[in-house]
């Protein structure tokens, strides 16, 4: 099993930019979230999905949205790109019941 | 007030050495909490879940004080591969597990 992977590692983008930063676990798990890491600041939730074609706000939605078209793939997607979305992204998939979540390598996207 | 709150360290100290790091939490309701590890640069991995009866996974040993609503973590005969972030982390289980992330207490173990 891969687990969680996650493209592309690194990404630059330029204000006003979009682009999707992929998802995908071979697990079978019900459950994937999008989480952003900045200095200073714990992980915070930015969507999550209970299963295919279930999608939910988490803490800091705003400018991202997502869709769960299939259990395997969870898609980020950045409509207009800022320099406040400059962060590490990691996506995280578990099982429904679990307490463990199985994050990615992450992707590290700067915005200038 | 940040819902889950650590001191971002970091500790410093030599192999051998027994460390503890604390964390509180601010909603009463939360259900579950855990201690996760983030290597630099790396995504967080769960180390081990915490029970109001504490419990120990060989040399880590955490702890939970609803009461007071305050975790730690013990951490005895560090090792170098030990030097890490440790981030405290609290869960709210309203059907769909949304944990919330301490900022993480930096540890640095040297020899």
């Amino acid at each position: 099993n891969a687990g969680v992977t996650q493209t592309p590692k690194f990404q630059v983008l330029k204000t006003g930019q979009s682009m999707t930063l992929q998802c995908a676990q071979d697990m079978n798990h019900e459950y994937m979230s999008w989480y952003r890491q900045d200095p200073g600041m714990g992980l915070r939730l930015i969507h999550y999905s209970v299963g295919a074609g279930i999608t939910d706000q988490g803490e800091v939605p705003n400018g991202y949205n997502v869709s769960r078209s299939t259990t395997e793939d969870f898609p980020l997607r950045l409509l207009s790109a800022a320099p406040s979305q400059t962060s590490v992204y990691f996506c995280a998939s578990m099982p429904g019941a679990s307490v463990k979540q199985y994050f990615g390598p992450g992707t590290r996207l700067t915005v200038t | 007030r940040k819902e889950v709150e650590q001191d971002p360290g970091p500790f410093n100290v030599p192999e051998g050495a027994t460390v503890a790091f604390n964390c509180t939490y601010s909603n009463s309701a939360s259900q579950s909490f855990f201690w996760y590890r983030q290597d630099c640069r790396k995504e967080p991995k769960l180390l081990m879940s915490v029970y109001s009866s504490g419990n120990e996974d060989g040399r880590f040993t955490a702890q939970l004080n609803r009461a007071s609503q305050y975790i730690s973590l013990l951490i005895r005969d560090s090792k170098l591969s030990d030097s890490a972030t440790y981030l405290c982390v609290v869960s709210l289980n309203t059907g769909f597990q949304k944990l919330v992330f301490g900022t993480g207490t930096r540890l640095l173990v040297s020899p």
